[in-house]
């Protein structure tokens, strides 16, 4: 069973529309992070969100955190090709603050 | 600053061999991770190094090593390759503060390996 399930798998959208996508867990964490990764690179750390109900907004992404801190979600305004990526949540866990676990992710494309 | 470099890039292997891939962690930094990243599983984490010391290793065999220096570089080693072990490979490194790790990965572009 996956620690993190992310959804949409897949995602494409054309360009200045909204879109949201999840990350969901049964279980609780500290913190949620969220990552970015463009093609042939390595993912980027976007935000982390450490109070449950948190909002925080980089840009025309907003990222929230559950109440129960149990998923998070990130929403895109006005989406720009730029955008296009795999978006990834991960959470650090296995008893371990050095090991991060990650969902599948969502992959994007936005279409100019 | 440099980022995270790892070397080399891309690289083409046949069963039964093995490689090394290798990871400069950016400057200061001294835990350095390891991931794998397939379409199927995603990224799945390998094993993280501090001072030279590894700390946590993840669900792999045995044929997947790594080692770490003094100067922070890490190398990591899969012996016996097979089909499935074709993937990005992709390192990691983290500023530990005294009051325990920020949490924030910093990761190289990856290192590409085809088994054929």
């Amino acid at each position: 069973t996956q620690l993190l399930e992310q959804s949409p798998q897949f995602l494409s959208i054309q360009e200045g529309e909204n879109l949201t996508v999840y990350c969901n867990s049964s279980s609780v964490f500290s913190s949620l992070q969220w990552y970015r990764q463009e093609p042939g690179e390595g993912p980027v750390l976007l935000v982390t969100v450490v109070t449950g109900g948190e909002v925080k907004k980089l840009k025309r992404l907003t990222f929230q955190f559950g109440d129960a801190r149990k998923d998070s979600s990130l929403h895109i305004t006005a989406a720009q090709p730029g955008d296009t990526g795999l978006y990834l949540c991960a959470v650090l866990g296995g008893g371990s603050n050095y090991k991060l676990t990650f969902g599948k992710g969502t992959l994007l494309t936005v279409n100019p | 600053k440099a980022g995270v470099t790892q070397t080399p890039r891309y690289l083409i292997k046949t069963r039964g061999q093995q490689v090394t891939l290798s990871c400069s962690p950016i400057s200061g930094h001294r835990s350095v991770s390891w991931y794998q990243q397939t379409p199927g599983q995603g990224l799945q984490f390998l094993f993280e190094y501090f001072s030279e010391t590894q700390r946590n290793k993840g669900n792999f065999p045995g044929r997947f090593s790594g080692r770490q220096f003094s100067n922070s570089r890490s190398e990591m080693n899969v012996s016996t390759l097979e089909l499935g072990d074709s993937a990005l490979y992709l390192c990691a490194s983290s500023l530990v503060t005294p009051w325990g790790a920020t949490g924030e990965l910093f990761f190289g572009e990856g290192s590409r390996l085809t088994v054929l």
